[in-house]
């Protein structure tokens, strides 16, 4: 079946502009997660969305960044006022439930990525 | 301190050797630890995933959990060329009403024939 996709692939853009990355997560998933890969750091994660519940947002690295999810599905992260310390690879990952009541984990399955070169 | 420390790399071994990959965390609430596997220009996919301490073998993959020592290691038997990639250990703890990964940096594994 389809997995997690993910558009630009590619994207460089110039310091101070306004970008928008894309994820389609896989059809019934309703966890929704954004997480930045920078070289050599492993990955950091900016916000998680779950159904209907509010985001977490505590990833978020600056004001700069928002995201949104529309219908439950498709979700977009803005970065507004590009620096080049946002240069990075942006992954997205969704999963079947999210909460777990802590009895386990489910699985969370990534996207490609969007390398973002901010020049 | 990062919550995770995975040592980078690159470490590279020759075809059929067993490979060692190992992290260790400073969170004591972790219970649940992943390991994931990263080729060039794709997202993770998870390799192998533990919850709290003791072994798990998977084919050629074998993962221990020490919480004692907050140490986890990845083993790869026999390796091959096609394990070539970079190892991600993760690890989670239920907080704020789900489960958040943290994940360690990544280690880069070359397998050569």
């Amino acid at each position: 079946g389809a997995g997690v996709s993910q558009s630009p692939s590619n994207k460089v853009t110039e310091k101070g502009k306004d970008v928008e990355l894309r994820c389609d997560p896989i059809s019934g998933h309703t966890a929704l997660y954004w997480y930045r890969q920078s070289l050599g750091q492993g990955l950091e994660f900016l916000i998680y969305f779950q159904g209907n519940s509010a985001p977490d947002k505590s990833g978020l690295p600056s004001d700069r960044f928002s995201a949104e999810r529309t219908g439950g599905s498709v979700s977009t992260l803005t970065i507004q006022r590009t620096q080049q310390e946002d240069s990075a690879v942006y992954l997205c990952a969704s999963s079947l439930v999210g909460t777990s009541g802590g009895r386990g984990t489910d699985t969370q399955y990534f996207g490609p990525g969007t390398r973002l070169t901010v020049l | 301190q990062k919550e995770v420390e995975q040592d980078p790399g690159p470490l590279s071994v020759p075809e059929g050797a067993i490979v060692s990959l190992n992290c260790t965390y400073s969170n004591s609430a972790f219970q649940y630890f992943m390991w994931y596997r990263q080729y060039s220009r794709k997202g993770p996919e998870l390799l192998m995933y533990t919850y709290s301490s003791g072994n798990k073998e998977d084919g050629r993959f074998t993962a221990q959990v020490d919480k004692s020592s907050k140490y986890i290691s990845l083993f790869i038997r026999d390796s091959q060329p096609s394990d070539s990639a970079t190892y991600l250990c993760a690890m989670s703890g239920f907080s704020g009403g789900y489960n958040k990964l943290i994940f360690g940096a990544g280690t880069r594994l070359a397998v050569h024939p």
